[in-house]
């Protein structure tokens, strides 16, 4: 079974830049979750999906960063204009449901941004 | 104040030594969950716990409820067993019920 993919695997950008990161979830997975882990951190929820809705983007700064998961399978998050604090791994993970039912999350190998 | 601590950050072994990872959390949860990630950034589920104790292998994970306390131990510990151990916890209060809250992590190298 072929896991989360992700990419570019690496970006580096100057700062005021847009960049836009892709994931591919596991096939069947109705879920999808975007994390930002800094280095030294560990990962914080940016958004949750639920098949194309959003469940959870309390912690997405929106003013800068969007996502979106048109069909509900592939998603895209974006930043734009991209801010030197933004640097990071940028993780997707899928899971089959989320919320109250809980089914192990599977990890992509993660986008590291680097904005200079 | 993160909701998940961990403790040390950094641990350094020899081969075949005894490992312990702490973990305590602040909030109200449904699940703890321990994970590996290796160089990369590639993370990968070893536990999940809420009561008790699991062993899988050379793995063993604790947890104490009342405490709001968790522990790994690695047994006989390897050179492959390098890698960030993260410890995070699945919220079970209102508005952020099901959402994972992740501790920094604590970065494990063994030397043969």
């Amino acid at each position: 079974e072929a896991g989360v993919a992700q990419s570019p695997r690496y970006k580096i950008i100057e700062k005021r830049q847009s960049v836009a990161f892709w994931c591919n979830p596991i096939s069947g997975h109705a879920t999808l979750y975007w994390y930002q882990q800094i280095l030294g951190q560990g990962p914080k929820l940016l958004i949750q999906f639920q098949n194309n809705g959003v469940v959870d983007d309390s912690q997405l700064p929106k003013d800068r960063f969007s996502a979106e998961r048109l069909k509900g399978v592939d998603s895209t998050l974006k930043i734009q204009p991209a801010k030197l604090e933004d640097s990071a791994v940028y993780l997707c993970a899928s899971s089959l449901v989320g919320g109250r039912s809980y089914n192990e999350q599977f990890f992509g190998p993660g986008t590291r941004l680097t904005v200079l | 104040k993160n909701e998940v601590e961990q403790s040390p950050q950094n641990l350094t072994a020899q081969e075949g030594e005894f490992i312990t990872i702490n973990c305590s959390y602040s909030v109200g949860i449904s699940a703890l969950h321990w994970l590996q990630q290796h160089p990369g950034g590639g993370i990968v589920s070893l536990f999940m716990l809420s009561s008790g104790k699991k062993k899988h292998g050379r793995l063993i994970a604790t947890i104490n409820i009342q405490e709001k306390h968790s522990s790994l131990h690695i047994t006989a510990s390897h050179p492959r067993d390098s890698a960030v151990y993260i410890c995070a916890v699945r919220s079970d209060r209102g508005s952020t019920l099901g959402r994972l809250y992740f501790g920094r992590g604590t970065q494990l190298t063994v030397w043969p």
